[in-house]
């Protein structure tokens, strides 16, 4: 089973407004990765993260590797309409190229 | 450039049967990786193939299987297929080479097995 606590499962916001949704582990990873997939396709990376405390923004987004290397948050500032979709954060370990997923977050924005 | 493409994007299949899904990687990229996405669920790591072999596995049974040919590209195979197999199957391809390349995914398989 996912090893990834990811919250919260689902946000309903208003265009304009800033989100945060963060990810949790019981164990360590050494990377943290931030995709977004929309309906019938695949998860498309949105941040990077490699090293324990590392703030990465890119656009108006921005996550932080936590300094634990058990959690990590992601940022949305001023939501757009198309923004909407699901969010899952991956984390990555010593023990290979394999990815551990949490259960995503579904942002839904209303214009 | 071509990003990962996978084939086919829907099938259908009767429970007891066997399928294959086929993954060609992204252009430059030698490594590929298989993911099983259940609804409303994250992704799971199945397996990922590495120089035609095998590298790391995932918690699957061995009705799980893989193979990938010289030219990089992976098929999946399952086989005596459940209906707990119906999910959305992704293949996502990175470089073996490069510790700083991550893996971009193709759109997915939808498998509904019946």
């Amino acid at each position: 089973g996912q090893q990834l606590n990811q919250s919260p499962q689902s946000m309903f916001i208003q265009e304009g407004e800033d989100v945060s949704m963060n990810c949790t582990s019981s164990s360590i990873f050494n990377t943290w990765l931030w995709y977004k997939q929309d309906p019938g396709e695949g998860p498309v990376l949105l941040i990077a993260l490699y090293k324990a405390g590392e703030l990465t923004s890119n656009g108006r987004l921005t996550a932080q590797f936590g300094i634990t290397r058990k959690d990590s948050f992601l940022n949305i500032s001023a939501s757009i309409p198309s923004d909407v979709g699901i969010y899952f954060c991956a984390g990555r370990n010593n023990a290979g190229n394999m990815l551990t997923f949490g259960g995503g977050t579904r942002l839904m924005v209303k214009p | 450039d071509a990003g990962v493409t996978q084939s086919p994007t829907h099938l259908i299949k009767t429970r007891g049967q066997q399928v294959t899904l086929r993954c060609s990687p992204k252009s430059g990229h030698d490594t590929v990786s298989w993911y099983q996405q259940a609804l409303g669920q994250g992704p799971q790591f199945i397996f990922q193939y590495y120089e035609e072999e095998e590298r790391q596995r995932g918690n699957f049974p061995d009705r799980f299987s893989g193979h990938q040919f010289p030219n990089y590209s992976s098929e999946l195979n399952v086989n005596a297929l459940l209906l707990g197999d119906s999910a959305l199957y992704l293949c996502a391809s990175s470089s073996g080479q490069r510790m700083d390349t991550e893996a971009f995914f193709g759109q997915g398989t939808r498998l509904t097995v019946v």
